[in-house]
């Protein structure tokens, strides 16, 4: 069974930062392509970053491009989001996410950080 | 960007009826080896969301059959023959043929 777990997600003041870490099992994670999105409370879904099996190629949304850094350690299943400078606006329950069939295929339960004083 | 846009945003329909959900992206989705990067997906209440249709028109596994998704180019459907009362959610259509990774703005599906 094809599992993702989120976590990390907390409460941070603005300018801080925080680490999201998302595991994954049942399936071959060096193989795959995968991404974090987000949802802001009562908004729809934005992408904010993605990158390939191999970690050569990394995708940024314009407005975290700077802040953020996506990484990965295939050797421990592990996708990582580094938010530094968070600011308000990053409020939102963040997923990670398993590229699949030309899209992401299976999303993980979600961690929720929230950026407030 | 690729702007998508949806509708309508809220779609009350009585269970058993069909429902219809469309999306238009700004720029064709189409690519040189015939699939639309088109993708649909539904969250319901309290979930992550879950993917319903690849590529324009391929159920994913799990998916009942009462769901289909058609369209190519710029304009896409998503249909459901019979709603069904856990059918409730929110569904969005996605593009990821380039980046940034956009998605429409979301339909409500609620039941009458």
């Amino acid at each position: 069974e094809v599992q993702l777990v989120e976590s990390g997600g907390d409460l941070v003041q603005p300018g801080g930062s925080l680490r999201l870490s998302c595991v994954g099992s049942g399936f071959t994670f060096s193989s795959h392509w995968m991404a974090w999105f987000r949802q802001a409370p009562g908004k729809g879904l934005e992408w904010v970053a993605n990158m390939n099996p191999d970690a050569s190629h990394k995708s940024y949304l314009d407005s975290v491009k700077g802040r953020f850094t996506i990484s990965r350690d295939n050797a421990k299943n592990s996708l990582y989001l580094q938010m530094n400078s968070l600011r308000a606006e990053d409020t939102a329950i963040y997923y990670c996410a398993r590229g699949n069939l030309h899209c992401f295929d299976f999303w993980g339960q979600g961690a929720l950080i929230t950026v407030s004083s | 960007d690729i702007v998508m846009t949806q509708s309508p945003l809220s779609l009350p329909v009585t269970p058993g009826e069909p429902a219809s959900i469309s999306c238009g992206s700004s720029q064709s989705l189409l690519q040189s080896n015939g699939y639309n990067n088109l993708h649909w997906y539904v969250q319901k209440p309290g979930q992550s969301p879950h993917l319903l249709i690849y590529l324009g028109s391929n159920r994913a596994s799990g998916v009942p059959d009462r769901f289909s998704g058609s369209g190519s180019g710029t304009d896409f459907t998503l249909k459901i023959s019979r709603v069904e009362a856990e059918d409730v959610g929110v569904y969005y259509c996605m593009q990821v043929l380039q980046s940034p990774i956009t998605f429409g703005q979301g339909t409500r599906l609620e039941i009458k």
